[in-house]
């Protein structure tokens, strides 16, 4: 069973403070780990995709990276619009179900002025 | 363009009620997914469409819970005899296939709400 754990569950910092959120994963033939942003109330946005390790995909102050193990989503000098979950999934080939995502439980980022 | 949209956006329902659950994919994507997000959790698979083929409700948590497309586009996912335990934020998802290679959009999620 495709498994996705996210740490830390909760993440303060302050507005230039860079940091890294941490998506520890375990599955059956990776086919695509997946980065969303969600904002309150709303669904989630998609950010990134990345399929091998070694791979790193960069979007405005934002650059997600690839191990066998595990994903990292660097925040360099965030603002305070970056506040928000940040989700992480995998999707997996393994019994021919290769379109579910399974999601880990997110990581609440609030970037403080 | 337009994403993925759902409606209602909010609903309350008293226990034992049946409720609609409706979403738009995004024009000319073939496959659409529903998801659940409950308080605390990661999102939750219910189930998949991709064009004509069988859909995969291997995530419907129990028989209460159906969902149909119709005409290749719009889903409407039906739980009956509604209960406590429903009380969640269900999501609707498209993509211009499935599988690999193509990333899942979201629409805004209903939030279902039973008394």
């Amino acid at each position: 069973e495709d498994q996705v754990t996210q740490s830390p569950e909760a993440l303060r910092l302050q507005e230039g403070e860079s940091s890294s959120l941490n998506c520890s994963y375990t599955v059956s033939g990776l086919r695509g780990l997946f980065w969303y942003r969600q904002d309150p109330g709303k669904g989630p946005e998609f950010l990134f995709t990345l399929y091998s390790a070694g791979e790193e995909k960069e979007k405005e102050r934002l650059k997600a990276t690839l191990t066998k193990k595990e994903s990292f989503l660097h925040i360099t000098a965030p603002k305070p619009e970056d506040s928000a979950t940040y989700l992480c999934a995998v999707r997996g080939g393994s019994g021919g179900s290769n379109y579910k995502l399974t999601f880990g439980k997110g990581t609440l980022l609030t970037v403080n002025p | 363009g337009a994403g993925v949209s759902q409606s209602p956006s909010n609903k309350v329902t008293e226990k034992g009620k049946d409720v609609e659950l409706r979403c738009d994919p995004i024009s000319g994507h073939t496959a659409l997914y529903w998801y659940r997000q409950s308080l605390g959790q990661g999102l939750e698979f219910l189930i998949y469409f991709q064009g004509n083929s069988a859909p995969d409700k291997s995530g419907l948590p129990s028989d209460r819970f159906s969902a149909e497309r119709t005409g290749g586009s719009v889903s409407t996912l039906t739980i009956q005899r509604t209960q406590q335990e429903d009380s969640a934020v269900y999501l609707c998802a498209s993509s211009l296939m499935g599988g690999t290679g193509h990333e899942q959009y979201f629409g805004p999620g209903t939030r279902l709400t039973v008394t």
